[in-house]
């Protein structure tokens, strides 16, 4: 079942904040997140497994609710190089395949 | 994170010809390779899933007879869009499962951009 995202799309000014949701109707076993530039393919961001999980690096960070159903990434003092689109990707077991939302594009503007 | 390369980056062939793509984990080995199709502004869409040694699974509206895929090594995936057709064109991505203790990462290949004419 294909993950719902939101926003659609965002603009921001360099240094303000964002957040992209990512959710499902069932509880998931985890959430990938990924940027892809225009005409680039997607770059592995983070991965969440654990309910109430959440982690990131630099300005970047995620979270997984409680009962795995719905993630957010947050962008925090955005930077140009932030510019993209988002997709979050999510298995419902452990073999199953990443299905991935709808993304969510992101313009940061000086 | 584990590198996947993907040859060609750009193909542009004559209606009727048929393309080859290269998918290769670079620094790992993957018993488990994914082929994706991706629309300008779209989301990627899973065709088909590559297993070392057997049969690739393909998604329901893939044609596999088309669409030729073999994993011969646990560093190589290809895909074979045969008879290709102006409405074949589009971006390929590959992409390489990593197990990773207990879960798996995907790291994606750079694309292909196919372009029929």
């Amino acid at each position: 079942q294909q993950p719902v995202q939101s926003p659609q799309a965002v603009i921001l000014r360099e240094g303000e904040d964002a957040v992209i949701n990512c959710s499902s109707s069932k509880a998931l076993y985890s959430v990938h997140w990924y940027r892809q530039k225009h005409g680039e393919a997607p770059i592995f961001l983070m991965i969440l497994l654990k309910g109430g999980e959440q982690k990131g690096h630099d300005k970047i960070s995620a979270s997984f609710n409680e009962k795995k159903q719905q993630s957010s990434l947050y962008l925090t003092a955005s930077q140009l190089s932030y510019s993209g689109t988002y997709f979050c990707g999510t298995r419902e077991t452990s073999g199953s395949r990443l299905t991935f939302g709808e993304g969510t594009q992101l313009t940061v503007n000086p | 994170g584990a590198v996947v390369s993907q040859h060609p980056s750009r193909v542009i062939c004559k209606s009727g010809t048929s393309v080859k793509i290269e998918c290769r984990s670079l620094d790992f080995q993957a018993t488990t390779m994914f082929w994706y199709r991706q629309f300008p502004k779209q989301s990627l869409m899973l065709m088909a899933t590559s297993n070392e040694g057997s049969k690739a699974t393909y998604e329901q509206g893939v044609e596999k007879d088309k669409f030729l895929i073999n994993h011969a090594s646990l560093t190589l995936s290809t895909l074979t869009v045969t008879s290709a057709h102006p409405e074949d064109s589009s971006f390929y991505i590959c992409s390489a499962r990593e197990v990773v203790r207990d879960y798996n990462e995907q790291f994606f290949g750079p694309g292909t951009r196919l372009t029929v004419l």
